[in-house]
């Protein structure tokens, strides 16, 4: 079984402040991790994802994200935010046990970016 | 790589019609799914295709839902009877038969039932 949490449904920042989304994800297996970006009236792009290699992982559009096993997160960040920023974001798991294993997604993040 | 592409983007249906999506897949990407996702919340898995063995269907997909992935490549996703809690935007995704591979989503078919 697996599952994501992101906490807080809506964040605000100001245009250059630094963006923190959160994500803990539980597993039962050692995980796969993903972050998505969804634009209004659009589809799911991949931002970043987590394979088990290096626990930093560097994204499009200036994001990353670190694989902290012992506290079981995955938090977005992004140093200074931009207006294009705003979207909502999805963080994803999926099992790595070998095979076939389906993708659960959090309830997503509003970011909401203030000039 | 022409992307994951969905038809139609919208329809707005009558209580108690039938509707058929359709989703073309990534040319070389084995793997489907379709997903359901409602306002405010993150998508909800319906059902997964391997090639064109449908190999796990939620129990979110009830009997009036039906998805098909005839020859392995373009996928359709029916719902019969439309009820007003199918209003939803329904995304279909695809991957390579690779583990540590991620989903390619398209634009997504939003469904209205009036």
């Amino acid at each position: 079984a697996q599952s994501v949490t992101q906490l807080g449904s809506h964040v605000s920042v100001s245009e250059g402040a630094l963006v923190l989304l959160r994500c803990n994800y539980s597993s039962s297996v050692p995980p796969y991790l993903f972050w998505y970006v969804q634009y209004p009236n659009q589809g799911l792009q991949l931002l970043l994802k987590y394979t088990s290699a290096a626990t930093l992982v560097k994204g499009i559009n200036g994001f990353e994200a670190e694989f902290k096993k012992s506290e079981t997160s995955f938090h977005l960040t992004k140093p200074s935010a931009h207006m294009s920023d705003a979207a909502e974001y999805f963080c994803a798991v999926r099992g790595n046990s070998g095979g076939y294993q389906k993708v659960t997604f959090g309830t997503g993040t509003k970011l909401q970016v203030i000039p | 790589d022409t992307g994951v592409s969905q038809n139609p983007r919208h329809k707005i249906t009558k209580r108690g019609q039938n509707v058929t999506f359709r989703c073309d897949p990534i040319s070389e990407h084995n793997r489907l799914y379709w997903y359901r996702q409602t306002l405010g919340q993150g998508p909800e898995f319906l059902t997964y295709f391997q090639n064109e063995a449908q190999l796990e269907k939620s129990r979110l997909l009830s009997d009036r839902f039906s998805a098909e992935r005839p020859k392995g490549s373009f996928s359709t996703l029916e719902i019969q009877r439309t009820e007003q809690g199918d209003s939803a935007m329904y995304l279909c995704a695809s991957s390579r038969d690779q583990e540590n591979t991620e989903a390619f989503f398209g634009q997504g078919t939003r469904l209205t039932v009036v």
